[in-house]
This record gives C-alpha cells, structure tokens and sequence, in this order.
C-alpha cells in the first residue's frame, strides 16, 4: 500500500525556470493539499483541493498553481521559481471530506532554487 | 485566527522515562486534533487522531488526550525508547479544510 507518492523527491532549479510536482494517492481520498515546510515557519497551506474538479487558494499561494488531473492526482506548478520558493514540500491527502478527516503524507519533495 | 503552540521546542531523556508532550490552541472550536511524527528528511506519519467528540486515544505506548475547553492536548509516550527519537508536531483541524501545525517538539532519547 504506496499511501501518498510525491516525485521528483529532490530537484534543483534556476531562478525563472518551471517545473511541476507530482502527487498521487491510492487510498480513494476525496481531498488533497500541498504544504510547504520551511524553518521556523511550520507547515504552510499553499493550496489544497476539497473533491475532484475543485481547487482552493490556503494560506500561500502566490507564485504557484495547482491541478487536480482526477481524484488520485494533484500536481503543484511553480511556472517561474524564485529562491524564496526554496522549500520541503509535501502533499497530503484526507478522507471523510472537510470536518472528520485523517491527514496522510507522502516523503515530500525538497526543492532548491539558485 | 487559530495559533497552536506546542511545549517544549526540544526534549532530552533517559532511555526507559515516560514524558508528555504538549500542544495548546487558541480557538476551541476544532473539529479534529491530530498527532504526527516526522524523522529528520522524511515526511509525516500519523501516529493518533481525536475527534473533537472524544477525550482520549491510545496507540500502544503513546496516549494523546484532548481538553478542547482549556484549548489543550498531550501526548504521553511511556517508557521511551531512542527509536522514540523525532520531531512531534500537533495539528488542529478547525472549519473548512484548512489545518494549522504547531512548531513541533524535538525529541532525543539517550541510550
């Protein structure tokens, strides 16, 4: 049972160049997020997508773009990286819709950019 | 807005002693209360959950509790080990879809 796999799990930009971050579940979860995790600022939402075909702004989004290709996957864009985009990024994925529901991580995908 | 606060920062005990860890919130209102563990280079693994029904959840050695009046959670590790060793983070589920995290808590267990 893979759980939450996230790829690429490491990745080194250059300032303005694009990439995406993939998400897959397969524990048939209807809402998926993406965090950021950056020293002594804890977990931050940057978007999260509540059921297939919906997707919402949390609490950092600027700078990024999101897809929900099917309920399984959810992948992260960064169109035009900035080294303040230097981060541990995880995605997760919860059951049972927005009151009740258990987080599940993948290992995160830790991203430098020059 | 929530803000959850979680004390100490860092932790070091013996092998064999029982602590707690603990984790306060600013709004009582919360839906669900959950407790992660993260190895350093890894991701989240979730150790208990809470309901905002319940009390109390147990998982083997480790014990979380919830007091959503006093806006307050501990989680209870008995006899630690230094596999034990990681970074404890709590998180509250409030309305919506959105989870705030605390800090965490460093945990080192000597041998």
């Amino acid at each position: 049972n893979a759980g939450v796999t996230q790829t690429p799990k490491f990745q080194v930009l250059k300032t303005g160049q694009s990439m995406t971050l993939q998400c897959a579940q397969d524990m048939n979860h209807n809402s998926m997020y993406w965090y950021r995790q950056d020293p002594g600022m804890g977990l931050r939402l940057i978007y999260y997508s509540a059921s297939e075909g919906t997707t919402d702004k949390g609490e950092v989004p600027n700078g990024y773009n999101v897809s929900r290709l099917n309920k399984r996957e959810f992948s992260l864009r960064l169109e035009s990286a900035a080294p303040s985009q230097t981060s541990v990024y995880f995605c997760a994925s919860s059951d049972q819709g927005a009151n009740t529901g258990e987080l599940f991580f993948g290992e995160g995908s830790r991203l430098t950019v020059l | 807005k929530q803000e959850v606060t979680q004390i100490p920062a860092a932790l070091s005990v013996p092998e064999g002693e029982n602590l707690v860890l603990n984790c306060s919130f600013t709004d009582s209102a919360i839906y669900n209360l959950q407790w992660f563990r993260q190895d350093p280079g890894k991701g989240l693994t979730s150790l208990l959950l809470i309901q905002s029904s319940q009390r109390e959840q147990t998982s083997g050695r480790l014990n979380a509790s919830l007091d959503k009046s006093s806006g307050r959670s501990t989680l209870y590790i008995a006899a630690s080990q230094p596999g034990d060793s990681a970074t404890y983070l709590c998180a509250v589920k409030g309305g919506g879809f959105k989870t705030i995290f605390g800090a965490g808590t460093r945990l080192f267990v000597k041998a």
